[in-house]
């Protein structure tokens, strides 16, 4: 089957750095995907990991180790507007995600 | 342009009723999803389409049929709805199915 970990919540203040982590275990992977999601909001994508190492835009970083079946979200200068909770998802067979459950990132001031 | 919408926003049902939930896209995308949220569950997938007239099923496509006669328009329907079906429904959709996905606003349904 398919497993993916990720903390369930993570806080800290405006101007930190904060690093959301995703271990996975799944078959026919093809990529690591990180979506945000705001308080009755929908999911709304920030980034994408097919090959190994760093991917950034702008204040939001993406990591990804396949071989170590491990990718990290790395938010700097976080403002209050990040709050928000953030998913991990796999790419599966090129066709479908799957999706961990999801951290509650709280800044606060 | 309105991307992905989904009908209706909100609905409540009784325990055995039946409905049915419609996505529609203007993006030309040909990969349609449906998800579940539940609190602290993430996202589920229920079912899927990777062009119209296809359908498959995700992780969680027990008590759920879906639908694609046109490829704008994707449906979920609960035959008997039941109250472990209460949760919030998104649908996405994207070009390809590695690219980013697109979501709707979701449809929170109430089963008693």
């Amino acid at each position: 089957g398919q497993s993916l970990e990720q903390p369930s919540e993570v806080t800290a203040v405006e101007g930190a750095i904060v690093q959301i982590n995703c271990t996975y275990q799944t078959s026919g992977f093809y990529g690591l995907s990180w979506y945000q999601q705001h308080d009755g909001g929908a999911p709304t994508f920030l980034s994408y990991n097919a090959l190994d190492g760093l991917e950034e835009t702008g204040r939001f970083s993406s990591f990804l180790s396949r071989s170590d079946s491990y990718g990290y979200l790395l938010l700097q200068e976080l403002q209050m507007k990040d709050s928000a909770s953030y998913f991990c998802a796999v790419n599966q067979a090129g066709t479908a995600l799957i999706f961990g459950k999801g951290t509650t990132l709280s800044v606060s001031s | 342009n309105a991307g992905v919408t989904q009908t209706p926003k909100f609905r409540v049902l009784k325990t055995g009723q039946s409905m049915t939930l419609l996505c529609a896209q203007d993006m030309n995308h040909e990969y349609m999803y449906w998800y579940r949220q539940d609190p602290g569950m993430g996202l589920r997938l229920i079912h899927y389409s990777v062009g119209e007239g296809t359908t498959a099923k995700g992780e969680v496509p027990d008590g759920y049929n879906v639908s694609r006669l046109k490829k704008q328009n994707f449906l979920l329907g609960l035959e008997s709805a039941a109250p472990s079906q209460t949760s919030v429904y998104f649908c996405a959709t994207t070009t390809s199915g590695i690219g980013e996905q697109y979501f709707g606003p979701g449809t929170r349904l109430t089963v008693t």
